[in-house]
């Protein structure tokens, strides 16, 4: 069974350029969860999809982040315009049911704004 | 509100000493608590999780926790360090009601030859 997969692995980009993350969960679960650890913080929860629907963005940090889960599959985090505070790792998670159930992580997404 | 206390933000042991990596929470509701390792290049794995069942909760690779209410505390533990057990780890909480992993700020673990 694949587990959950980003892409890319690594993005460099200038302050002001548009970038797309993209997440696959594992197949059949329903919950997507993204997380950001900024260099030398904690990793913190950014949103929380059930199948397509938003279930709680209270983690997103302002409306130059946009988060999208079409048919309830893979998502989609887009940073426009990005800003040299937005470089970390975001990672991307799944799981079969929220709260005690374990949430299954990608590698994550190093992102460098410049 | 939830949080979570790592102490330590990094711990050197030697091969075959007691790896010992601190974790207190704070949390008005009874909590889920986890342990996730991140090894380098590769995603955060569950080493183990506490969900209101056995106290003393046995993970992978040898590693143990202890849920000590009295003390808010849900230590890492693991007899004897291989060298493989070099990497990072999170400790995290959550509740019944919630979905979102609170995480403290990682202890990166290393072991000396």
């Amino acid at each position: 069974e694949a587990g959950v997969t980003q892409f890319p692995s690594h993005s460099v980009i200038e302050k002001g350029q548009t970038v797309t993350l993209r997440c696959d969960p594992i197949s059949g679960h329903d919950n997507l969860y993204w997380y950001r650890r900024v260099m030398g913080k904690e990793i913190k929860f950014l949103l929380h999809f059930v199948k397509e629907s938003k279930q709680d963005e209270s983690g997103m940090p302002n409306n130059r982040f946009l988060a999208e889960r079409t048919g309830g599959t893979y998502s989609t985090l887009k940073v426009q315009p990005a800003e040299l505070e937005d470089s970390g790792v975001y990672f991307c998670a799944s799981s079969l049911m929220p709260g005690q159930s374990e949430q299954y992580f990608g590698p994550g997404t190093r992102l460098t704004v410049t | 509100a939830q949080s979570v206390t790592q102490l330590g933000s990094h711990v050197s042991v030697s091969e075959g000493a007691l790896v010992l990596l601190r974790c207190n929470y704070s949390s008005s509701v009874p909590p889920y608590l986890f342990w996730y390792v991140q090894y380098p290049n590769q995603g955060l794995q569950l080493l183990l999780k506490y969900t209101s069942a056995a106290t003393l909760v046995k993970g992978i690779n040898g590693f143990e926790a202890e849920f000590k209410k009295s003390e808010t505390s849900f230590h890492l533990t693991k007899p004897s360090a291989h060298m493989s057990d070099a990497a990072e780890y999170f400790c995290a909480v959550t509740t019944g009601s919630s979905y979102k992993l609170i995480f403290g700020s990682g202890t990166r673990l290393l072991v000396r030859p």
